[in-house]
C-alpha cells in the first residue's frame, strides 16, 4: 500500500540557519507533492506544489525539491525565523483516486530558536 | 482574503448522541472534503463530495457518518451516534474546480471531545 514517511523526531535550529525536512514515499508514482504547514490545534494551511516533471520549486524563503527515483521530496527554509516553528506536512495524492483525495505524512514538528 | 469556517470549534458530547459539525467552504469551490486528526496522529480523509453526491469515502467513515450540502452553502459532517474514538480535530476543506493541481483549503477545525 502507499505510505509516506516524514521524519518523527522534531528538528531544532538556531535562528538564521536553514531548516531541511525530508518526505519520503513508497508504492506509487505521484504526479505531484504538496508540503502544507500545521499551526498546534488549527488547520494545515498550503505552501508549495511541486509536480512530477520539475525538479525544484522556490517561494519566498521555502524551496522544495522533487526526486522520482529516491521518491523523496526535501523541504528548506532558508534564514529561519522563530515564526517558522510548526509541523510541516508532506501530501501526496491518492494513487487510484480522481477525487482530490490527499494522504499526509505525520508531519515533522521544527523549532527555531532565536 | 477567503476561507472556510467550521462551527463548533469545540463539542463536547456524550457517548452515543448525534453531532453535526457544519463548514461554509469557499463559494466558488466545487470540491469538498472532511479530514480528522486524532491528537498526536496524521491528518486523515474522510470523505470527499462533488455534484451535491460523495466521491469518495474512506473505511472510516462507515454508516454512522453522513454528510450534506443543504442549502449550496452550508456542508455538514453528521455523526449518528458517537463513539469514545470519534474523538478528533475534524477538518472541512474545499478545492476549487480543477483536481489536479488544487491546494486545499481548510477551515480551522472542530474538536469533538466524546465522553
Amino acid at each position: 500500500s502507499q505510505k509516506i514517511e516524514q521524519n518523527s523526531e522534531a528538528l531544532n535550529i538556531q535562528e538564521g540557519k536553514t531548516a531541511t525536512l525530508t518526505c519520503n514515499y513508497t508504492n506509487y508514482s505521484p504526479a505531484y507533492l504538496q508540503w502544507y504547514r500545521q499551526d498546534p490545534g488549527r488547520g494545515p494551511v498550503f505552501l508549495l506544489l511541486i509536480r512530477e516533471n520539475e525538479k525544484e520549486k522556490r517561494k519566498e524563503r521555502l524551496k522544495v525539491t522533487f526526486d522520482t527515483t529516491l521518491k523523496q521530496s526535501l523541504f528548506h527554509i532558508t534564514a529561519s525565523q522563530p515564526a517558522d516553528s510548526a509541523t510541516y506536512l508532506c501530501a501526496l495524492p491518492h494513487g487510484s483516486s480522481n477525487t482530490g483525495k490527499l494522504i499526509f505524512g505525520q508531519g515533522t514538528t521544527l523549532q527555531v530558536k532565536p | 482574503e477567503p476561507e472556510v469556517t467550521q462551527t463548533p470549534s469545540h463539542q463536547v458530547t456524550q457517548m452515543g448522541q448525534e453531532v453535526i459539525l457544519r463548514c461554509v467552504p469557499i463559494s466558488n469551490h466545487l470540491y469538498f472534503y472532511w479530514y480528522r486528526q486524532i491528537l498526536g496522529q496524521k491528518v486523515e480523509f474522510l470523505v470527499s463530495f462533488y455534484n451535491n453526491e460523495i466521491s469518495e469515502k474512506s473505511e472510516i467513515f462507515d454508516d454512522q457518518f453522513s454528510v450534506e450540502r443543504p442549502d449550496g452553502s452550508n456542508f455538514t459532517l453528521k455523526i449518528r451516534s458517537t463513539k469514545l474514538e470519534d474523538s478528533a480535530m475534524y477538518f472541512c476543506a474545499s478545492l476549487t474546480g480543477s483536481l489536479g493541481t488544487g491546494e486545499l483549503f481548510f477551515g480551522e477545525g472542530s474538536r469533538l471531545t466524546v465522553l
